[in-house]
């Protein structure tokens, strides 16, 4: 089973300021990875599939890349609406499973 | 617009089941998977399993095998999620999402609201 892990744990940032995610997986997914974005109390909401290409609606500033094993989620310049914690997930073909990453907190430094 | 819309809380003794219903408006409901992915309190996100609305093939995380079962009502365009034995670790809030498979990217594009599901004795 393909084992995702994210860091850091929490990133303290200041609005204004770029951030920058990271995800790893156990062994290579190819560019099948793709990104959330969860409020508290809410939904998890599609961000980045395919490792680089933005979901409907998703702002410019949200960037994706890598492939294989490493891959980063960028956000140019925070506003406040992005604080929140963010979720890397896979897809393995054979067995056919997802598997999510732990969560990154981005919260206001 | 695509929606997802689910079925409300439930509380449940230990050793009981509970069947969490999602049903879907604004697309062609048998042309999508229908994944569902579970999250415990303050915990992250861990998935359930997936279905196929086109021909109800399946395919469930190795942890939940015996005791999950999804199923879909392609009549009303609604999926549902059966758990049996429920433990209190099974206390958590359950999605169900929209799942696009495609080459190279298989991800989840829609999301329901969200049940939480309650096991209390």
């Amino acid at each position: 089973e393909i084992v995702m892990t994210q860091s850091p744990a929490t990133l303290s940032v200041s609005p204004g300021e770029r951030a920058t995610l990271s995800c790893r997986a156990s062994q290579s997914v190819s560019s099948n990875l793709a990104w959330y974005q969860q409020k508290p109390g809410q939904a998890p909401r599609l961000l980045i599939y395919g490792a680089s290409t933005r979901a409907t609606g998703i702002p410019a500033r949200f960037s994706g890349s890598g492939s294989g094993t490493e891959f980063t989620l960028t956000i140019s310049s925070l506003q406040s609406e992005d604080f929140a914690v963010y979720y890397c997930q896979q897809y393995n073909n054979w067995p056919p499973l997802f598997t999510f990453g732990p969560g990154t907190k981005v919260d206001i430094k | 617009q695509v929606q997802l819309v689910q079925s409300g809380a439930e509380v449940k003794k230990p050793g009981a089941s509970v069947k969490v219903s999602c049903k879907a408006s604004g697309y062609t409901f048998t042309s999508y998977g229908i994944s569902w992915v579970r999250q415990a309190p303050g915990q992250g996100l861990e998935w359930m399993g997936w279905i196929s609305a086109y021909n109800g093939n399946t395919n469930y995380a190795q942890k939940l095998q015996g005791r999950v079962t999804m199923t879909t009502d392609t009549s009303t365009s609604t999926a549902y999620m059966e758990l049996r034995s429920l433990r209190s670790d099974d206390t958590a809030v359950y999605y169900c999402a929209r799942t696009i498979s495609s080459v190279g990217a298989t991800y989840f594009d829609y999301w329901g609201q969200g049940t939480l599901v309650t096991v209390s004795s």
